[in-house]
């Protein structure tokens, strides 16, 4: 099954700046979501792309797919102390004759310095 | 007001005893999860439950066992401990199996096998 992998693994940026966090995918996808976990905290969902949409807003948050590329990413405008985080890339993969499931990337941890 | 609870959020305990951890969604949502997250943050799908029924099961040792009494809850029951059980354990909930829908997380149970 395919697997979203984020880049950077760490990201250290001052308040203020924008951060970028890049996800590759292997397979063809459906829609990919990215997600914000705060340290000892659940998922939180942040946005969710269609595979024919190029690019979505929300607030700070800009994801772009380019699903030729097999690529994502995010960008957080104007960063705050308070956007410290790991950031989780999902796929969904589903094969036939089985079930729809998220796969998650293994994360880009963001800190935002004061 | 909690959307996704979990009990206990922390359990420690000894290898070879049986443990038990309880989600509870107040979403209305008809699909719940279980996610192991591991010591480096990677988030795997165990068990999914639809309507009570399961539809995902992964490759997970049968020591594990979940069970849904009604689509409001999904409970996790490990059997005869192992260190390499120490993780996070996630309860998410959905609308419905599809990777369209965005997860809803529980805080977590932070599981210690000494």
């Amino acid at each position: 099954s395919q697997q979203g992998e984020e880049d950077p693994q760490a990201l250290s940026i001052q308040e203020g700046e924008n951060a970028t966090m890049n996800c590759s995918y292997k397979t063809s996808i459906n829609n990919l979501q990215w997600y914000r976990q705060n340290s000892g905290r659940g998922l939180v969902h942040l946005i969710l792309i269609r595979s024919n949409e190029r690019e979505k807003h929300s607030g700070r948050l800009r994801v772009t797919l380019d699903t030729s590329k097999k690529s994502s990413s995010l960008l957080i405008t104007a960063s705050r102390a308070a956007d410290t985080a790991s950031y989780f890339c999902a796929t969904d993969d589903w094969e036939e004759g089985s079930n729809y499931k998220l796969t998650f990337g293994k994360g880009t941890l963001l800190t935002v310095n004061p | 007001d909690t959307a996704v609870s979990q009990t206990p959020k922390y359990l420690v305990t000894q290898m070879g005893n049986d443990k038990s951890i309880k989600c509870e969604q107040n979403l209305g949502h008809d699909t719940m999860y279980w996610y192991k997250q591991d010591s480096k943050k990677f988030l795997k799908i165990m068990f999914s439950y639809n309507n009570k029924e399961l539809i995902i099961n992964e490759t997970v040792p049968n020591r594990f066992s979940p069970k849904s009494p009604d689509k409001a809850h999904l409970n996790l029951h490990i059997n005869s401990l192992e260190l390499g059980d120490s993780a996070v354990y996630f309860c998410a909930s959905s609308q419905g199996p599809t990777g369209f829908d965005e997860q809803y997380f529980g805080p977590g149970t932070r599981l210690t096998v000494t």
